[in-house]
């Protein structure tokens, strides 16, 4: 199994809404990431996670929430979001880990989030 | 600071003939180069990667080629297909690192 899974699709939330982003993946990884992404312009890293510690937070604004339950989850939790947060929401897992291992990473298809 | 540069937007190219698709790097820390392809409404796929002790690699139609003392890569795809057709991202990173820095994509259009 190659694949990493991502709920919801899609997601419309106001700026005072409380929601929740997922990712699954069941191929070992010990490495997991959170990308946002807009459109025409390349993924952004926000977030690193490394056998379920956070080893990596791109200054991303505290209302971005990650947390990491196990080895094959992922969730970021979103609490009073802006417009300017609308966008894709890539997850990715690789075999990474502090000390080598393969840097090919597998994404999901990505939460398309709109805040209003 | 673009670290990682695409510098085309867009390429158009019969079926049947070769693509090359260029990107450029600017941290002489990069050591691991990789090519993703993207489709509208799906997350980036691997397609091919090339450590910096090499200069080419290849796998099937793809072929990626290092040089490292311009600090550019290329992606050459023979021959090209209609299902070519997609958001080409380079990315780099650096040994032991856990970040990978995208360039901003070229759109590949493969005619029929």
């Amino acid at each position: 199994d190659t694949e990493v899974t991502q709920t919801p699709k899609h997601l419309v939330m106001g700026m005072t809404n409380k929601k929740s982003l997922k990712c699954e993946q069941h191929m070992g990884h010990r490495a997991m990431y959170w990308y946002k992404q807009k459109a025409k312009k390349p993924p952004e890293l926000m977030f690193v996670y490394s056998y379920e510690k956070l080893s990596i937070n791109e200054s991303v604004p505290s209302r971005f929430s990650p947390e990491c339950p196990n080895s094959s989850l992922l969730n970021l939790h979103l609490h009073a979001l802006q417009p300017e947060d609308s966008a894709l929401y890539l997850c990715a897992s690789s075999q990474r880990t502090g000390t080598g291992g393969s840097n090919e990473q597998f994404f999901g298809p990505g939460t398309r989030l709109t805040v209003l | 600071d673009q670290q990682v540069k695409q510098n085309s937007p867009s390429l158009s190219v019969q079926e049947g003939r070769i693509s090359i698709l260029n990107c450029d790097y600017t941290n002489s820390m990069f050591d691991y180069f990789l090519w993703y392809k993207k489709y509208p409404a799906e997350g980036p796929t691997f397609l091919i990667s090339i450590s910096s002790i090499k200069d080419k690699n290849e796998d099937g139609r793809f072929t990626v080629f290092l040089n490292k003392s311009a600090k550019h890569l290329s992606l050459h795809i023979v021959p090209s297909q209609p299902g070519d057709s997609a958001v080409y991202f380079c990315a780099a990173s650096a040994t032991g690192g856990f970040k990978t820095i995208f360039g901003a994509g070229t759109r590949l259009f493969v005619k029929a």
